[in-house]
């Protein structure tokens, strides 16, 4: 089973430039994250979905944007790379379907460095 | 603000030895889950914990949600070099069972 695909694995950016990480699954999941983790720093949610057509901004979400046209994809796009945003890129879905305690199903991961 | 804190932030130990990893808030959590991350990859639900005082076990592993659903602890048994990896503690709040909040991390080697 392929879960949550997150593409590319690893990307260097320069400062300015601008860049689409992808995220599709194929569980049929309604709901959809994009977090970054930061060394020392566990887990932080930029953006989240709850269906398609529907997005809500999470705790760091200045910098990125994110849309919901499927319930299969869900890109996070970075318009001007700073060096800040240097990090790694997890996406993951979950359903709503099963119950209200169902886990988070992750992506490998996209590591993007911004020099 | 750091609603849950995760203790301690590095562990390292031998094989066959024991120990506890914690998680705390000052918050009450609807539900809290554990997922455990090796490098390279994305975390992975080990067990989700509801109600306040519940003991879950998997293996050598238990987990332990506080009885007024503000901290949980996971204690490993006898832990093997393939327990290495970050442990996160993630919690739900009433209302928002699908939005998690994510602690630090406790990141564990075992040696051989």
């Amino acid at each position: 089973n392929a879960g949550v695909t997150q593409t590319p694995k690893f990307r260097i950016l320069k400062i300015g430039q601008s860049m689409t990480l992808q995220c599709t699954q194929d569980m049929n999941h309604n709901y959809m994250y994009w977090y970054r983790q930061d060394p020392g720093m566990g887990l932080k949610l930029i953006y989240y979905s709850v269906g398609a057509g529907i997005t809500d901004k999470g705790e760091v979400p200045n910098g990125y944007n994110v849309s919901r046209s499927t319930t299969e994809d869900f890109p996070l796009r970075l318009e001007l790379a700073a060096p800040s945003q240097t990090s790694v890129y997890f996406c993951a879905s979950t359903s709503s379907r099963g119950g209200e305690f169902e886990p988070q199903h992750f992506g490998d991961g996209t590591r993007l460095s911004i020099l | 603000t750091q609603l849950l804190e995760q203790s301690p932030q590095f562990l390292s130990i031998q094989e066959g030895e024991n120990l506890t990893v914690y998680c705390n808030s000052s918050s009450v959590f609807s539900s809290l889950q554990w997922y455990r991350q090796e490098p390279g990859e994305g975390p992975v639900l080990l067990v989700t914990v509801v109600t306040g005082g519940e003991v879950k076990k998997l293996k050598r592993l238990t987990f332990q949600f506080g009885d007024a659903r503000k901290d949980s602890s996971l204690h490993i048994t006898a832990a093997q070099p393939g327990d290495t990896g970050l442990y996160l503690c993630a919690g739900a709040r009433g209302g928002s069972n699908y939005k998690l909040t994510f602690g630090k991390g406790t990141l564990l080697t075992v040696n051989p």
